[in-house]
């Protein structure tokens, strides 16, 4: 099956914690992107990459790292410096000129 | 001003009226637009995308893109109570990765 695979569907984060999601993809895209959302709210870019090895920062990069050593892999750390990380997290991936596509997310919960 | 604006709902029609979901963009750049379901609780699916001004129909949806005026909707055709969801519009600026999003738009169709 192809598609993009979001690790785990719930976490629960302790304060001061860094938490990692995971997400895989074997669409063989070259752009993968992390995303933010709270309820009500629209999708906020966190990080985006275009091929391995790089990585932009998107609008809320802050308390937030990634890495891309691989083309199917982007995962996302949740930092301690994150004071608010509490919401939906979806990663997604597109080829490169083309529709995004989104796994099933991670809801993160701070305990 | 935002990049991309939509009205947030919810937009109640009856079942079998057409919904009529709207949004503007503000980057006249702009290239690559998106329409994109999002039940309760799950991740964002795609219903369409448009790149050409004028309308583009896929079975009960039919996209529609005016470039000049800067807005781009979705008319969903013979509504079900299925339909109900938030729309999320999304816009892609040429030479970039980065997808900008809406707030989304509730949709409640009534049986």
């Amino acid at each position: 099956d192809g598609g993009i695979t979001q690790s785990p569907k719930y976490l629960f984060r302790k304060e001061g914690q860094n938490v990692t999601l995971s997400c895989e993809q074997n669409l063989n895209h070259d752009a993968m992107y992390w995303y933010r959302q709270d309820p009500g709210q629209g999708l906020r870019l966190i990080y985006y990459s275009q091929i391995v090895n790089d990585f932009q920062k998107g609008d809320i990069a802050e308390g937030y790292s990634v890495s891309r050593e691989k083309k199917e892999s982007f995962p996302l750390t949740v930092t301690s410096a994150q004071k608010n990380p509490t919401a939906f997290y979806l990663c997604a991936s597109s080829p490169q000129a083309g529709t995004a596509y989104f796994g099933s997310g991670t809801r993160l919960t701070v305990v | 001003q935002k990049e991309v604006e939509q009205n947030s709902g919810p937009l109640s029609v009856p079942e079998g009226a057409i919904a009529s979901l709207n949004c503007t963009y503000s980057d006249r750049g702009s290239q690559s637009f998106f329409w994109y379901r999002q039940y309760s609780g799950k991740s964002p699916e795609l219903i369409m995308f448009i790149y050409s001004n004028g309308d583009k129909e896929d079975g009960r949806f039919t996209a529609q893109l005016n470039k000049a005026s800067q807005y781009v909707s979705l008319l969903i055709r013979d509504s079900q109570p299925s339909d109900s969801a938030t729309y999320l519009c999304a816009v892609n600026g040429p030479g970039t990765y980065k997808y900008i999003f809406g707030t989304g738009t509730r949709l409640k169709v009534l049986a």
